[in-house]
């Protein structure tokens, strides 16, 4: 099975612009989270998409936003970069596990945004 | 949200065990407790979760004290490539995602 796909891996941008990223999900599954990283704060999460749905959000302002399409691709857009926003960009699909919990989350390599 | 308590930092040498210690005492007696690592500038791999029991996979292995509270993974013969950061994790709380700690950064000695 190919694994999670990133797209772009690599991004600059000014401040005030926004920037559209994409997570192509393993196949089979229906969930999509969205985690921010960075040196200062570490992974945190921005949000879960599953059957095109938002079903948890992160602290996250309103400039971060995401959806997801009727085939469990989904996207991340931010509005009005800040330099803050300069992180890695991490997407992980999963799929229900056995017994109740948290899914096991597979992970792509990531989309690096630099803010400047 | 599920806390995780790790050591900032370990080194063990190359072809011996690894134990990576984790508390996380705050995840409840129904949630998994997972283990991820990430190789610099990549995405969290996956490792192996567990429940109560002991886990074992082609990986590692994972010991589960039995009141829960702390867990360690066993690398059985570290190699280089097994340098990382090694995040011990739960359930946010209400939701079904993972919280990340700061994680245990492992550098195998050749």
């Amino acid at each position: 099975k190919a694994g999670v796909t990133q797209t772009p891996r690599y991004l600059i941008k000014t401040r005030g612009q926004q920037v559209t990223l994409s997570c192509s999900p393993i196949s089979g599954h229906r969930s999509v989270s969205w985690y921010q990283q960075t040196p200062g704060q570490g992974l945190q999460f921005l949000f879960e998409y599953f059957s095109e749905t938002q079903r948890n959000k992160g602290n996250f302002p309103g400039r971060f936003s995401g959806r997801q399409f009727s085939n469990s691709r989904s996207e991340m857009n931010v509005s009005t970069l800040e330099l803050g926003d300069s992180a890695l960009y991490l997407c992980a699909s999963s799929t229900p596990a056995r017994g109740t919990g948290v899914y096991e989350q597979y992970f792509g390599p990531g989309t690096r945004l630099t803010v400047t | 949200d599920a806390k995780t308590t790790q050591p900032t930092s370990m080194d063990c040498a190359e072809g011996r065990a690894a134990n990576l210690p984790c508390n996380h005492s705050t995840i409840s007696g129904n949630e998994y407790v997972y283990w991820y690592r990430q190789i610099h500038s990549q995405g969290p791999q996956y490792i192996i979760h567990g429940l109560k029991n002991n886990e074992t996979n082609e990986m590692a292995s994972l010991i589960i004290t039995e009141d829960r509270k702390s867990s360690t993974l066993i690398l059985p013969h570290a190699t280089l490539r097994d340098t990382a950061v090694y995040y011990c994790t739960g359930p946010q709380t209400g939701a079904n995602n993972l919280f990340f700690g700061t994680g245990t950064r492992l550098t195998v000695i050749p």
